[in-house]
């Protein structure tokens, strides 16, 4: 079946330091979206990449599409407390599809 | 601008009892409608997602059922849960597939 892998499934760092987490799948994607979710809450969607190769920055977060289009990475600059929670990918796993698949996260501990 | 409304926000059932969850959007369009569970940290199962009225794709056999009555509603039913429904459930719009922007999710406890 479709996967998304990502990688580290969890992560413990120490406020102010950088975060690099990223999701792999065995098929080509089209899109890679990034997505944070806090304890309770639906996911926010962070950063949305269109084209191979594109490196896209949403204030301490950046995101590259893979040139292969079978990963993606996204980072943290400067972590805070508020980063905290879980990090999915996603991304419709077929050209003309209509759905939208999600990464198994990793869950981010930030310690002040 | 766009918003999502999910309800109810937390729900508990016994087992064999129906269920019924609503989710409307407003501010789009013919959107793209999905339904997500969520089990206790673990990644977003789809469940099913819908193109247009009536059109209902599932992605998984199982207890549950859905059905888009109106182009900005999209219901989450069973007729008889099991404990293993328990969960949180999502729904999501979009528009096609580039996006996908979350409600804040039904928490059910099947009992």
């Amino acid at each position: 079946g479709q996967q998304l892998n990502q990688s580290p499934q969890s992560m413990f760092i120490q406020e102010g330091e950088d975060v690099s987490m990223n999701c792999t799948s065995s098929s080509i994607f089209n899109t890679w979206l990034w997505y944070k979710q806090d304890p309770g809450e639906g996911p926010v969607l962070l950063i949305a990449l269109y084209k191979a190769g594109e490196l896209t920055s949403n204030g301490r977060l950046t995101a590259q599409f893979g040139i292969t289009r079978k990963d993606s990475f996204l980072n943290i600059s400067a972590s805070i407390p508020s980063d905290v929670g879980i990090y999915f990918c996603a991304g419709p796993l077929q050209t003309g599809a209509n759905n939208l698949f999600f990464g198994t996260g990793t869950r981010l501990t930030v310690i002040p | 601008s766009q918003t999502i409304h999910q309800w109810p926000a937390t729900l508990v059932q016994p087992v064999g009892s129906p269920l019924s969850l609503e989710c409307t959007v407003e501010g789009t369009s013919n959107p793209n409608l999905y339904w997500y569970r969520q089990a206790a940290g673990r990644g977003l199962q789809l469940l099913f997602y819908s193109v247009g009225i009536g059109q209902i794709s599932s992605e998984v056999p199982q207890n549950l059922s859905a059905s888009r009555p109106q182009d900005r509603q999209f219901i989450l039913s069973s007729k008889k849960l099991l404990l293993s429904d328990s969960g949180f459930y999502l729904c999501a719009w979009g528009e096609g597939v580039s996006e996908a922007f979350f409600g804040q999710g039904t928490r059910l406890t099947v009992v």
